[in-house]
């Protein structure tokens, strides 16, 4: 089975510019997480969906920040304007309810990193 | 809240050697799962152990074991026989039943030397 896949791979861009990563989950899995990595901060949790709906996004940044999950096998995560500060490298996480309620890896994605200028 | 600590300096460890990483949790909850992930320079993230409070005996898998002391809310990661492809952050991390967010450490560095 293809693991968790998240594009682009690494984006640089312009201050103002919006940026878009996206992400397919494990097939089957209800669960999908966007983290979000900096050396200062390490890894932080910005938003999760259950089924397609977004439960928790209390550590979404700000009202620029956005995420999405239009259908089972598909999200967003979005940053509209976007500023030097969220440089960072962006994961997407999957995991199955089936795994249990405290047990049960998540399954992370390679990563995008973001690089704004 | 739950939190993760992960304090130790960057390590080195010679080739064959054994590394201990250790980490310290709180939580009040007495279900919980927690959960060791390496990041080599590549960058992704590699799941290697879980272990659940309820469970009896430490986890292993392979060359990694989980010193687990309940009472004094540790969950070391043991590395036995070290190889190159060790060399990599590695990340503690704790779920509370009830609530899905893995919470993570800042991680430990280890740089392991031929």
């Amino acid at each position: 089975d293809a693991g968790v896949i998240q594009s682009p791979r690494h984006e640089v861009t312009e201050m103002g510019q919006e940026v878009t990563l996206r992400c397919k989950p494990i097939s089957g899995h209800d669960y999908l997480f966007w983290y979000r990595q900096t050396m200062m901060r390490g890894l932080e949790l910005l938003i999760y969906f259950n089924n397609n709906v977004p439960i928790d996004d209390s550590g979404m940044p700000e009202d620029r920040f956005s995420a999405k999950m239009p259908n089972a096998s598909f999200s967003t995560l979005k940053i509209q304007p976007s500023e030097p500060r969220d440089s960072a490298v962006y994961f997407c996480a999957s995991r199955s309810l089936a795994s249990g309620s405290f047990t049960g890896e998540l399954f992370f994605g390679e990563g995008s990193r973001l690089t704004v200028l | 809240a739950q939190k993760i600590t992960q304090t130790q300096p960057g390590m080195f460890v010679q080739e064959k050697e054994a590394v201990t990483l250790d980490c310290t949790y709180d939580t009040s909850d007495p279900s919980y799962g927690l959960f060791w992930y390496k990041q080599p320079s590549s960058g992704e993230m590699i799941f290697l152990i879980y272990q659940g409070s309820y469970d009896q005996q430490n986890a292993t898998e392979g060359r990694y074991s989980l010193n687990f002391q309940k009472a004094r809310k540790s969950a070391n990661l043991v590395i036995s026989a070290s190889q190159l492809g060790d060399s990599a952050m590695y990340f503690c991390a704790m779920r509370v039943s009830g609530n899905n967010r893995l919470a993570f450490g800042k991680g430990n560095q280890v740089v392991v030397i031929p």
